[in-house]
């Protein structure tokens, strides 16, 4: 059984680019997360698609923007980046929305911006 | 709103010996606790959790932890550690209201396990 997987692993982006990163959620969970962790932190929530729909949000600005697709993978986009864009890129993926429920984490991908 | 505060960013202990990693959360909403682990280069795994019931909980490689509602804490705690449990450990909470599922994050405690 395949856990969260997440591509691409790394990237490199100059600033004012846009970036597209993808995540396939464990199978059999329909609801996806994505967690933007820089050097040194923890975690920060950016936002929750269930149903193909956009849930919660975290505190990031609209140059954030997501999508989930029917077959619950999903996508985060970035427009316009900026230097403070890079951080590891973390998809978590749940059994819906129910707060109790244990969330699953990809590894990761590592968003550098230069 | 919620915050977590884990009160140190370091821990350096022999093999073998106990250690503790401190967790405070604030929350004007009743939450779940969840620790997680990361090990270098990749992503998070859940080490325990608390919902409701028995104060203390019991998780994955001997790791327990206790929740102390009067305090707002919820440290974690191993009688003997390995080499293998350097990592670092983030507390998290996820409030129970609001119909969805989001976890908010301490800034990590890096574990370093010295033979």
């Amino acid at each position: 059984d395949a856990g969260v997987t997440q591509s691409p692993t790394h990237l490199i982006k100059t600033r004012g680019q846009q970036v597209t990163l993808r995540c396939s959620p464990k199978s059999g969970h329909d609801t996806v997360s994505w967690y933007q962790q820089a050097l040194g932190q923890g975690p920060q929530f950016i936002f929750q698609y269930y149903e193909e729909e956009e849930r919660q949000r975290g505190n990031f600005p609209d140059r954030f923007s997501g999508h989930q697709f029917p077959n619950y993978s999903s996508e985060l986009n970035v427009n316009a980046l900026l230097l403070g864009d890079s951080a590891l890129y973390l998809c978590a993926s749940s059994l819906g929305l129910a707060a109790h429920n244990e969330q699953f984490f990809g590894p990761g991908t590592r968003l550098t911006v230069l | 709103a919620q915050s977590v505060t884990q009160l140190d960013s370091q821990v350096p202990v022999f093999e073998e010996a106990p250690v503790e990693l401190r967790c405070n959360y604030s929350s004007s909403v009743s939450v779940y606790l969840f620790w997680y682990v990361q090990y270098p280069n990749q992503g998070l795994q859940l080490l325990l959790k608390y919902l409701s019931g028995s104060t203390l909980v019991k998780g994955i490689n001997g790791f327990e932890a206790e929740f102390n509602k009067s305090q707002t804490s919820f440290h974690l705690r191993k009688p003997s550690v390995h080499i293998s449990d350097t990592a670092e450990y983030f507390c998290a909470v996820s409030p129970l209201s609001g119909g969805y599922n989001k976890l908010i994050f301490g800034a990590g405690t890096r574990l370093a396990v010295h033979p």
